[in-house]
């Protein structure tokens, strides 16, 4: 079946450090790749997407490059902010069958100033 | 600007009562959804529906029954609660395209207890 796996957390950065959060996938075929944003007491967030292999999605300053050959979707960015303290889920949803997004466990953020 | 609602926000449940979380969302999209979140357990798909009158299970349906007799509303009804079912459930929903490629839309959360 279907899965995803995240780096576990809290990931605790200094503001303006840099940032990785690692995701990799298992799934039959060319599955979509997401990162979901969820800020303390709301719904998550599309963050960004990526539809096929070494296609990079991009938003807010963050990035993920699907890399097929690995089978990750790592979300970066150069510099975080307090403001980016959340929790980051990496999902897929695959090209055939039933069309529901599998999650990963998600991955806390927390930036201090 | 209201998206997916979902009432309520807070609840808590004995052991073997029933109760039922609203959704409704306003923005006429065919696909609506309801998951849990666990600690460590990411979302999980409960039950969805591609359309009015039509619903289907998702990963963890045991405990929860769904009905979509119209576009706006999808509630999500727990037959006889257990504390295995305390949770937080959220409401998505989206265009057919977008349950397609995954670009959904969440309510707030409902964040339930049981004792």
């Amino acid at each position: 079946g279907n899965s995803v796996t995240q780096m576990e957390g809290p990931v605790t950065l200094s503001e303006e450090a840099f940032l990785t959060i690692n995701c990799t996938y298992t799934a039959t075929g060319y599955p979509s790749l997401f990162w979901y944003v969820q800020y303390p007491g709301e719904g998550l967030q599309l963050l960004l997407k990526a539809t096929k292999a070494d296609d990079k999605g991009s938003n807010k300053g963050f990035e993920a490059t699907y890399r097929k050959e690995t089978t990750s979707f790592h979300l970066e960015k150069g510099s975080v902010q307090v403001s980016d303290s959340a929790v980051y889920f990496c999902a897929l949803s695959p090209r055939a069958g039933r069309r529901a997004l599998t999650f990963g466990s998600g991955t806390r953020l927390q930036v201090q100033p | 600007n209201a998206g997916v609602t979902q009432t309520p926000k807070f609840q808590v449940l004995k052991t073997g009562q029933s109760m039922t979380l609203q959704c409704a969302q306003d923005m006429n999209h065919e696909y609506m959804s309801w998951y849990r979140q666990d600690p460590g357990m990411g979302l999980r798909l409960i039950h969805y529906s591609v359309g009015a009158g039509i619903t289907d299970q998702g990963e963890v349906p045991n405990g929860y029954n769904v009905s979509r007799s119209t576009t706006e509303d999808f509630p999500l009804r727990l037959l006889s609660a257990a504390p295995s079912q305390t949770s937080v459930y959220f409401c998505a929903s989206s265009t057919r395209a977008g349950g397609n490629t995954g670009e959904l839309f969440f309510g707030e959360g409902s964040r339930l207890t049981v004792l």
